[in-house]
């Protein structure tokens, strides 16, 4: 069974700084993997979306990265806002129409 | 494009009361939707997978006769938690995947806070 790992699960940085959340998953046999945003109470906010064929995708100061063969992704926020504070999930496709399999999350807290 | 409603937002309910959830797909059809269960502090866990006329398939765990769910139509589906408990509130969310242009890619409700009292 597909496990998803997030670290760290919690992480506070001042403004401005550059920061990287962690993704691992055991089945290095994925369809795709996507990063949500998920802000208290709230739903799910799609950011980026990894084939299984890709290295990488970018949106604005997003940047994730998938490494199958190693079975793990980054996502790379650059020059952090206070506006960025909120979880962030990782989610892993292992097949077309399946169903998605999240790691807990990383809770980020932006200082300004 | 690809929006995914949910209602209601939130609900209140006593213990022992069934409450119904609808996901609707707005702009395109759902051939399948999923719905998962969001714990405080816990990340979304899937409770079923739903085809449009077809039965739901559970996932180990989920009782099929206390969470009913049903898929009626390309655009709802609804998932009724019968008889509700304490234990039963929980963030519930529902996604949905079409076909076509839109490809696999999962569309995610704004979710459904339950809390039985």
């Amino acid at each position: 069974k597909q496990e998803v790992t997030q670290i760290p699960a919690a992480l506070s940085v001042p403004e401005g700084e550059n920061l990287v959340l962690n993704c691992s998953f055991t089945d290095s046999a994925i369809y795709n993997l996507q990063w949500f945003r998920q802000d208290p109470g709230k739903g799910l906010t799609s950011l980026l979306l990894i084939q299984s064929s890709q290295r990488e995708q970018t949106s604005g100061r997003l940047n994730a990265s998938l490494d199958k063969s190693s079975g793990r992704s980054t996502l790379y926020i650059a020059a952090s806002q206070p506006g960025d504070s909120a979880t962030y999930l990782c989610a892993v496709n292992s097949n077309s129409g399946y169903a998605l399999n999240f790691g807990k999350g990383t809770s980020l807290l932006v200082t300004p | 494009g690809a929006v995914v409603s949910q209602h209601p937002s939130w609900v209140i309910c006593k213990s022992g009361t069934s409450v119904k959830i609808e996901c609707r797909s707005l702009d395109f059809q759902a051939t399948t939707m999923f719905w998962y269960r969001q714990f405080p502090k816990q990340s979304l866990m899937l409770m079923a997978t739903s085809n449009e006329g077809s039965k739901a398939t559970y996932e180990q765990g989920v009782e099929k006769d206390k969470f009913l769910i049903n898929h009626a139509s390309l655009t709802l589906s609804t998932l009724t938690v019968t008889s509700a408990h304490p234990e039963d509130s929980s963030f519930y969310i529902c996604s949905a995947s079409g076909s076509g242009v839109l490809g696999d890619t999962q569309y995610f409700g704004p979710g459904t806070r339950l809390t039985v009292l």
